[in-house]
C-alpha cells in the first residue's frame, strides 16, 4: 500500500526567502507524481505533475524534482511571495494495475511573512 | 473553459438524514473522482468513475455511493449520517484518470450535528 508522507508538517519563512518542501514515497513504482495548493476552505489547484521518466519540472518560481529511486520529491519555491501561503500537497497515483485513485500527503502548511 | 463545479458549497445536516452531493467536470472530462478532506485523516479516496462505470472505490461503508451521468456528471450520496461524516468532499475530473492532471472544485462543506 503506497504511502506518502510530507515534512515538515508546518513552515513559516520571511518573504523573499528560497525554500524547498520534501515529499516521499514508499512505493517507487509510480506513474507520476502532482503537486498541489490548497488555499484555506478550498478547493486544490494543481502546480505541477512530474512524469515517473522526468527529473525535473518548472513552472515560474516553482520548480519539482523527482528522484524515484529514493521515493522523494521536493518543491523549491523561489523567492518566496506572502501570496505563497497556502496547504501544499503531493500526491501519487496508486501503483498496481488499478490507476484510478490518489494517495495524498497530509500536506505542508506554507506561511510567508510580509 | 470552466473549472470544476460543485453544488451545493455548503450543507448542514443532523444524524440519520442523507444527503447528496453534484459534481459537473470539466467540458470533455470523462474521469471524476471524489474525496472526503478532513483535518485528522487529509484526504482520501472515495470513488472513480468514468463513463458511468465505477472502477475503484476507497475503504468506506456502504452508507458512501455515487454514480456518474452520460454527460459526465457525478453525484455521491451519503446515506444515515454521522457525525463523522463532517468533512470537505472534493471532486476533481480529468481526461482519462488518474495519471493526469487533476483539477479539483471548490468543495462542498459538509457539517453534520
Amino acid at each position: 500500500k503506497q504511502e506518502v508522507t510530507q515534512i515538515p508538517a508546518a513552515l513559516s519563512v520571511p518573504e523573499g526567502e528560497n525554500l524547498v518542501l520534501n515529499c516521499s514515497f514508499t512505493d517507487s513504482a509510480i506513474y507520476n507524481l502532482q503537486w498541489f495548493r490548497q488555499d484555506p476552505g478550498k478547493g486544490l489547484t494543481s502546480l505541477l505533475l512530474i512524469q515517473s521518466s522526468q527529473r525535473e519540472q518548472t513552472s515560474g518560481r516553482l520548480n519539482a524534482s523527482l528522484d524515484k529511486s529514493s521515493g522523494r520529491s521536493t518543491l523549491y519555491i523561489a523567492a518566496s511571495q506572502p501570496g505563497d501561503s497556502a496547504t501544499y500537497l503531493c500526491a501519487v497515483p496508486e501503483s498496481g494495475g488499478s490507476n484510478y485513485k490518489l494517495t495524498f500527503g497530509k500536506g505542508t502548511l506554507l506561511t510567508v511573512n510580509p | 473553459k470552466a473549472g470544476v463545479t460543485q453544488t451545493p458549497r455548503y450543507l448542514i445536516k443532523t444524524r440519520g438524514q442523507q444527503v447528496t452531493l453534484s459534481c459537473s467536470p470539466i467540458s470533455g472530462h470523462r474521469s471524476v473522482s471524489w474525496y472526503q478532506q478532513t483535518p485528522g485523516q487529509g484526504l482520501q479516496f472515495l470513488f472513480e468513475y468514468f463513463s458511468e462505470t465505477q472502477r475503484n472505490k476507497g475503504n468506506f461503508p456502504g452508507r458512501f455511493s455515487g454514480r456518474q451521468f452520460s454527460n459526465s456528471r457525478s453525484e455521491m450520496n451519503v446515506s444515515t449520517l454521522e457525525l463523522g461524516d463532517s468533512a470537505l468532499y472534493l471532486c476533481a475530473s480529468s481526461l482519462l484518470g488518474s495519471q493526469e492532471t487533476q483539477y479539483f472544485g471548490p468543495g462542498t462543506r459538509l457539517l453534520v450535528l
